[in-house]
């Protein structure tokens, strides 16, 4: 079974650009996780999908960020337009069900910002 | 917001030594998980503690749910190279469902 695939894996962009990062979790998994780590720091929630339901959105750091779920696969993440301190590791995770389940990671995707 | 303390940030140890590194939290968690994220891949499970006072262990790694529910500490034994990594605690609180906080983590280093 494929785990969860995220793309690119590296992205490099100036500051005031757009960039859309793609998530496609586990076949089944319903539940679909954002998470974001900064250089350093810990490993930040950024919303949780049920299907393609926003289930909780509260770690989306402004309205520069916008996920989707079209049709409860997979999902993207755009950020518009990059600022300096979008910067780090965006981490997808995928899960059967939201309570005792693991959440299952994908190998994350390096945004730069220049 | 809910914030978990995890020390120590980096170890540097031999080949055969143990580890113990640990997480506290303010808050109170219902659930405890701990991670390891090898480089260029994501966070994989290692164990997950669902009771205060909860002690299990997966091979050479232990870790306990403490009886307060605002810590947790994550023991491995006889370490090999490639437990070279870092390490996140994580915590979950009913209240905040499937929302899972983490920890700093700790970067391990091993030497032969």
């Amino acid at each position: 079974e494929a785990g969860v695939t995220q793309f690119p894996s590296h992205s490099v962009i100036e500051k005031g650009q757009t960039v859309t990062l793609r998530c496609d979790p586990i076949s089944g998994h319903d539940n679909l996780y954002w998470y974001r780590r900064v250089m350093g720091k810990e490993i930040k929630f950024l919303l949780h999908f049920v299907k393609e339901s926003k289930q909780d959105e509260s770690g989306m750091p402004n309205n520069r960020f916008l996920a989707e779920r079209t049709g409860g696969t997979y999902s993207t993440l755009k950020v518009q337009p990059a600022e300096l301190e979008d910067s780090g590791v965006y981490f997808c995770a995928s899960s059967q069900d939201p309570g005792l389940d693991t959440q299952y990671f994908g190998p994350g995707t390096r945004l730069t910002v220049l | 917001g809910q914030q978990l303390n995890q020390s120590p940030q980096s170890m540097f140890i031999q080949e055969g030594e143990d580890v113990s590194m640990n997480c506290t939290s303010s808050s109170i968690f219902n659930t405890w998980l701990w991670y390891k994220q090898d480089p260029g891949e994501g966070p994989v499970l290692l164990i997950a503690l669902y009771k205060a006072g909860e002690l299990t262990s997966n091979g050479r790694l232990t870790a306990q749910f403490g009886i307060t529910r605002k810590d947790s500490f994550l023991n491995i034994s006889a370490s090999i190279p490639s437990d070279v990594g870092i390490y996140f605690c994580a915590g979950r609180y009913t209240g905040t469902a499937s929302k899972l906080t983490f920890g700093t983590g700790t970067r391990l280093q091993v030497t032969l």
